[in-house]
Parts: C-alpha cells; sequence; structure tokens
C-alpha cells in the first residue's frame, strides 16, 4: 500500500459524458501528478500541481483539466470522453517541489468509455 | 523534446535466465529512477541513479548509469518468477517521461 487512494476503482461510461477522479495523496505529500496508461501509450504524464498549484504539464488534452485543493487531494475532470480515453489514469504524489523526488503511485482509475 | 526509448519492449526467459533491459535518452539526463509496474498492479519505485557510471545492487537487481548520463540499465541475475512485471525508466526534463517499458516474462 503506498498510501496512495484513488477513487473510483472502476468507471464506465459513454462517449460524450463527463467524469471526475478523485486522488488523495499521501500525507505529507504537496505534489500530485496524473498519468494516463493505455495499452498502445504506455505511461503518459498529464500533469503535476504542487501545493495547490499547477507545475508541469504534460500530454494533456484540451478536455481534461485538474486542481489541487487545499487539503492537497486532486480531482482529474475528462469531458466530451471519447473511446480512445478508456485508459487506466493514476495519481502518484512525492514530498517536493524540484528534481526527481521518488513518486508513490495510487492503485489508478480503469475508465471504459463505451 | 525528451525522448526515451527503452529495449526491448518484451523479454521471455526461462526461471534463472538472467535479464537487462536499457534505457536510452537522446540528451543528457540529471537522474534516472526506475519502476516495476506487475501485472495488475501500479508502479512501484525501485531507485534512482544521479552520479556519471553510477551502480547501485538491490539483491539481484543491478541499476547502471552510462558515463555520458545518457542511458541506464537494469539487470536481473537468476530470474524469479517474482520478477514478472514491467520495468520502466523515468527521466524529468520540463515534464516528466516514462520510458516504453520492458515487459518481463519468466516461464517456470
Amino acid at each position: 500500500d503506498s498510501g496512495v487512494t484513488q477513487t473510483p476503482k472502476h468507471l464506465i461510461t459513454a462517449t460524450g459524458q463527463r467524469v471526475t477522479l478523485r486522488c488523495s495523496p499521501r500525507s505529507g505529500d504537496l505534489s500530485v501528478y496524473w498519468y494516463q496508461q493505455s495499452l498502445d501509450q504506455g505511461l503518459q504524464f498529464l500533469i503535476q500541481y504542487y501545493n495547490g498549484e499547477e507545475r508541469a504539464k504534460g500530454n494533456i488534452l484540451e478536455r481534461f483539466s485538474a486542481q489541487q485543493f487545499p487539503d492537497l487531494h486532486s480531482e482529474l475532470n475528462l469531458s466530451s470522453l471519447e473511446l480512445g480515453d478508456s485508459a487506466l489514469y493514476f495519481c502518484a504524489s512525492s514530498t517536493a517541489l524540484a528534481g526527481m523526488e521518488t513518486q508513490y503511485f495510487g492503485p489508478g482509475t480503469r475508465l471504459l468509455v463505451l | 523534446g525528451q525522448q526515451v526509448m527503452q529495449i526491448p519492449q518484451y523479454q521471455h526467459v526461462q526461471e534463472g535466465e538472467d535479464f537487462t533491459t536499457y534505457c536510452n535518452s537522446s540528451t543528457t539526463l540529471s537522474n534516472i529512477q526506475w519502476y516495476k509496474q506487475r501485472p495488475g498492479g501500479h508502479p512501484v519505485f525501485l531507485i534512482q541513479l544521479v552520479k556519471s557510471g553510477e551502480v547501485k545492487k538491490q539483491k539481484r537487481l543491478t541499476f547502471q548509469f552510462g558515463e555520458a548520463k545518457k542511458n541506464s540499465s537494469l539487470h536481473i541475475t537468476a530470474t524469479q518468477t517474482t520478477d514478472v512485471g514491467t520495468y520502466f525508466c523515468a527521466v524529468t526534463g520540463n515534464q516528466f517521461y516514462f520510458g516504453t517499458g520492458t515487459s518481463l516474462t519468466v516461464i517456470p
């Protein structure tokens, strides 16, 4: 158990819909990262937040957005869902902002778009 | 942008054989991390390498950072069925890059 929690574990929805994935970092971790893992794309970095502020942005679509709240939990919002958005979404957390801190991954949310 | 190539993509070995995966970057790296993801699981941090030519060992796992800090390798001696999973290298640039991963299958 990494100490990072993600809800829900599984999500099935239809194209065009909007979903919210939730992540609670390890106690004391200020950085939260979101990743998308699909069979043909590997582990793709989406976005990082540090203490409530966006710090780094990866291959995140405009249909996707995220935020980190004062209690440090984070949400990833996926809208206008397409079949290709079906994937495993991981959240990870780390203690610090700079350098390459160890990232602790949550169990993931498996999203299936039908 | 940062490119991290990892080879091989898949590797099947007999239990007891050795295994090596390589991570190659187009640019000089400040550091590199290795993660393991078991089937159905999430990535788990294994180790971080920082210095040129650095070698670190964890039991049967040996991690190496190239002298030019552009490549790294993970070597497993005498594989066991518990070694099954996908091994990723990870680097930072202006974002975080994970290698494509090497999926290891160990045949008992």
